[in-house]
């Protein structure tokens, strides 16, 4: 059981928006940068976002990010079929003295 | 080009050892820490923890702390994950990545570990 919370799915149909939230608490995303990452099924997991809104060379900015006290949410515009994948958010736990990932959020392009 | 390349798929039988290996390039391996990540068969990626390749100085997540152990040798390159004495459970893919700062920017493309009587 994961200390950052994300919903299971999402779906919107191409051409559309949709937004995955990651809610966690104080000793994680309350005092942490979150980054997001996007697993096709079936290859290793590609990083979209990080230090909470920023993109890395090459990330389209369809992707935006978010953070609010202990919450953050992942953008998506103009939703393409090759966007269909899992979505995670991450970040560090003082608590814990550990990373943590989200438990994932399955997108699906209708 | 920052590169981690890990070394293949694996079977093995409960109660046998293994070590799986994450090779980086196209950066200052010694001077970034490395990250192991599980993902169980059909689920989510759970964080393992980080070694630091220069000083071998090892975090480990409270849920893997002596499960794994990690290792590096600097002279190529490359970090270890190894278990002593396997478990059907072990069985995942296992992931490598470059942490920069608080973020993990760069992947190996993944060992599949499968553990089977």
């Amino acid at each position: 059981q994961s200390v950052l919370t994300q919903p299971p799915s999402v779906s919107a149909a191409p051409g559309q928006k949709v937004t995955i939230s990651c809610s966690g608490s104080s000793s994680n995303i309350g005092h942490k940068y979150v980054s997001w990452y996007q697993q096709v099924p079936g290859t290793a997991p590609k990083l979209l976002i990080y230090d909470n809104d920023r993109r890395p060379s090459g990330i389209p900015d369809r992707f935006s990010a978010s953070k609010s006290g202990t919450s953050a949410t992942l953008g998506i515009t103009g939703l393409q079929t090759g966007d269909e994948a899992d979505y995670y958010c991450g970040t560090w736990d003082s608590s814990l003295g550990a990373g943590e990932f989200g438990g994932g959020t399955r997108l699906t392009v209708l | 080009e920052v590169q981690l390349v890990q070394s293949g798929a694996e079977v093995k039988k409960p109660g046998e050892s293994l070590r799986i290996s994450c090779k980086g390039s196209g950066y200052m391996f010694a001077y970034s820490w490395i990250g192991w990540v599980r993902q169980m068969p059909g689920k989510g990626l759970e964080y393992m923890g980080i070694i630091y390749p220069d000083e071998s100085e090892t975090r480990y997540s409270p849920s893997f702390q002596g499960q794994v152990t990690f290792s590096v040798d600097k002279s190529i390159s490359t970090a270890f994950l190894q278990w002593s004495s396997l478990k059907a459970s072990d069985t995942a893919i296992y992931y490598c990545a470059r942490l920069i700062d608080a973020h993990f920017d760069h992947w190996g493309q993944g060992a599949l570990v499968t553990v089977s009587p």
